[in-house]
């Protein structure tokens, strides 16, 4: 069955300090791959999103993430955190196999970034 | 982001009432989904709908029903609370270009069954 895996269920950085967070998924065919942040109290919104193309994306708020396909995975990145950047991060991918149409979010990465 | 509104935005409710949530959309988007958020699972995929005329089941549609009353209007209906459906509620839409799909996402119920 199709997945999405986020093994870094809670990240504490310092301002200023490099993050990576890994996501990675399990399915064969095309997929479109998709990072939503959900800020404290607030609902998730898009980050930035892959389909096809430079495997190097750059989202919103100086973040980015590469899809590197040899190794199914989807890992954001963001040179310097800030403290406004604490909120809960979703890796989520699109796939569709025998006519059936997924949507799957993996289980978050909360990030709390100390000032 | 205004432009998905869910109602109500908290609820609690006993054991065995009937709940619906109700989804309204101004994007003009003909996809709607209904998720739930427990901490520690992220969000799971309650129902989702690509048109008026289509309804699918998610990977957890049990003790859930939905309707798609116009493109912009999607529900979600307890019909027996129990107190597992405890939980935050979204809505979502989506822009289905062919290629990709990026989601819009509500603000969210929060849910608590007694």
């Amino acid at each position: 069955a199709q997945s999405v895996s986020q093994h870094n269920h809670h990240v504490i950085l310092s301002e200023a300090a490099s993050l990576e967070l890994g996501c990675n998924y399990s399915y064969g065919g095309t997929v479109n791959l998709f990072w939503y942040v959900q800020y404290p109290g607030q609902h998730l919104q898009l980050l930035l999103k892959y389909f096809s193309g430079d495997p190097l994306v750059k989202g919103i708020k100086g973040f980015e993430a590469e899809f590197i396909k040899s190794k199914f995975s989807f890992n954001l990145r963001k040179p310097s955190v800030q403290w406004s950047d604490t909120a809960e991060y979703f890796c989520a991918v699109t796939a569709s196999t025998s006519g059936t149409y997924k949507y799957i979010f993996g289980t978050g990465t909360r990030l709390k970034v100390l000032a | 982001d205004a432009d998905v509104t869910q109602t109500p935005r908290n609820r609690i409710t006993k054991t065995g009432k009937r709940i619906m949530l109700e989804c309204s959309q101004t994007k003009g988007h003909d996809r709607m989904y209904w998720y739930r958020q427990d901490p520690g699972l992220g969000l799971r995929l309650i129902y989702y709908s690509f048109d008026v005329k289509d309804i699918n089941k998610g990977e957890i549609s049990d003790g859930y029903s939905v309707s798609r009353q116009a493109q912009a209007k999607f529900s979600l209906s307890l019909e027996s609370a129990i107190p597992n459906q405890t939980a935050l509620y979204f809505c979502a839409t989506s822009d289905f270009s062919g290629i990709t799909d990026t989601q819009y996402f509500g603000p969210g119920t929060r849910l608590t069954v007694l």
